[in-house]
């Protein structure tokens, strides 16, 4: 089945700095990768998302790259604000299948 | 829409009880998915439908656990007999299609004494 990596499991940046989460999957079947935010005590919402033909996605201060061949992905957030910090969740979904896996996940800390 | 509504919000039992939780997707949506979450584990997908059908199941700890789903606008998970370690917090999500969105309810937070 589909194995989800995702590195770092902690990250403390400053106001205004850059922050990088990466992931990594095993399953050249996954063609759909969505990167989920979470708050605490609230449920996981997805804030972009990237499908297996695109290689860069930018919304705003977030980005996404997909790089296939090497099977990672990775968040990329830009001129961090103390809102931005949460945990956050990546995924690997099989197309065909349905099947999600997700990564153990990321504690962003940002401050002020 | 109201969103995925997940029922109850807060379950609090004793070991060896049968636990009924419950989840309403969004209107329209194909897939359901159930999700349990513990710091020790995770984000972990219990179980998904497509058209109400169970696709992958792989992810059911334990024949303590089954799901159902009746119909487009309901599904329910199923925990009997309850035990301590069952003890998490319960997302239900759903989408349309199934490389799309997921939509997660509010939870529910199970406690098993």
């Amino acid at each position: 089945g589909e194995n989800v990596e995702q590195h770092p499991s902690t990250l403390s940046v400053q106001e205004g700095d850059s922050a990088v989460i990466k992931c990594t999957y095993s399953d050249s079947a996954s063609n759909y990768f969505p990167w989920y935010k979470q708050e605490l005590g609230k449920r996981p919402q997805l804030i972009i998302d990237i499908r297996s033909n695109v290689g860069e996605k930018k919304d705003q201060r977030i980005a996404v790259t997909l790089n296939k061949t090497a099977k990672h992905f990775s968040l990329h957030i830009t001129e961090t604000q103390p809102e931005d910090s949460a945990v956050y969740f990546c995924a690997a979904i099989q197309g065909n299948a349905g099947k999600s896996t997700f990564g153990d996940g990321t504690t962003l800390t940002v401050k002020p | 829409d109201a969103g995925v509504i997940q029922s109850p919000r807060h379950e609090v039992t004793e070991m060896g009880q049968e636990v009924t939780l419950r989840c309403k997707p969004i209107s329209g949506h194909d897939y359901l998915f159930w999700y349990r979450q513990t710091m020790m584990r995770g984000l972990e997908l219990l179980i998904y439908f497509n058209n109400n059908v169970p696709i992958d199941d792989s992810g059911m700890p334990e024949d303590r656990f089954s799901a159902k789903m009746p119909n487009a606008s309901f599904s329910t998970l199923k925990i009997q007999p309850s035990e301590p370690r069952d003890s998490a917090v319960y997302f239900c999500a759903s989408s349309l299609g199934v490389r799309n969105e997921q939509f997660f309810g509010p939870g529910t937070r199970l406690t098993v004494l």
